[in-house]
């Protein structure tokens, strides 16, 4: 399974986008990006995947780089209830390899 | 709740002891996985079931641990002789399996492990 790096820790403004980066240069051409969310003593959630193309949801929106190399998850107006560790997972096959993600502190 | 269940949510034991944790997942799930979560670290994989079949095994599952899935529908893990360090949130998912779908697996709340 490739490899990602994330920030340890970012912080954000409530009402404000938070902007999450991460890198994962070592990814190959059927590996999808995933990222998933896990709020304290909260089993993680899932938010959002994609492959090449730009995804929106309800909860998020996912820009990937056109060589793939990197992707940023985006929060559009983030609220207190966004403070949670967010993990950018690349997966290949039957199973997600967590690393040790970003600590989001969204801040009043 | 129509939700992944774990139980227990806590379980302190002495070392030595044997531990199991029941994973009752989303109906219509034929996927199962476990994961582990040590303090601080994301969850690591353990192993995952394909209804009753277990197909894949990390090297992390040592031979004191066994985890099973009868029926296909609700799976136990078991942990035999406990150590300190299998102190953890053990995590359970399940999914459809269709994993071009919605890459999505849905998560329980966990099982708290604490090994005195």
């Amino acid at each position: 399974d490739a490899k990602t790096t994330q920030p340890p820790s970012m912080d954000c403004a409530e009402g404000r986008a938070a902007n999450l980066p991460c890198n994962h240069s070592t990814i190959s051409g059927n590996e999808y990006v995933y990222w998933y969310r896990q709020i304290h003593s909260q089993g993680p959630q899932y938010i959002i995947h994609g492959l090449k193309n730009n995804e929106t949801n309800e909860m998020a929106s996912l820009i990937i780089t056109e060589d793939r190399k990197s992707s940023t998850l985006i929060l559009p107006h983030a609220t207190l209830r966004d403070t949670a560790v967010y993990y950018c997972i690349v997966r290949y096959g039957n199973k997600l390899v967590f690393g040790a993600g970003t600590i989001l502190r969204v801040k009043s | 709740d129509t939700g992944v269940s774990q139980d227990p949510r806590h379980k302190i034991t002495k070392r030595g002891q044997n531990v199991t944790f029941r994973c009752d997942p989303i109906s219509e799930h034929n996927r199962l996985y476990w994961y582990r979560q040590t303090l601080g670290q994301g969850p690591e994989f353990l192993t995952y079931f394909q209804n009753e079949a277990q197909l894949e095994k990390s090297r992390l599952l040592s031979d004191r641990f066994s985890a099973e899935r009868p029926k296909g529908s609700f799976s136990t893990l078991e942990i035999q002789r406990t150590e300190q360090g299998d102190s953890a949130m053990y995590l359970c998912a399940s999914s459809l399996g269709l994993w071009a779908d919605t890459g999505e697996l849905f998560f329980g709340e966990g099982s708290r492990l604490t090994v005195l």
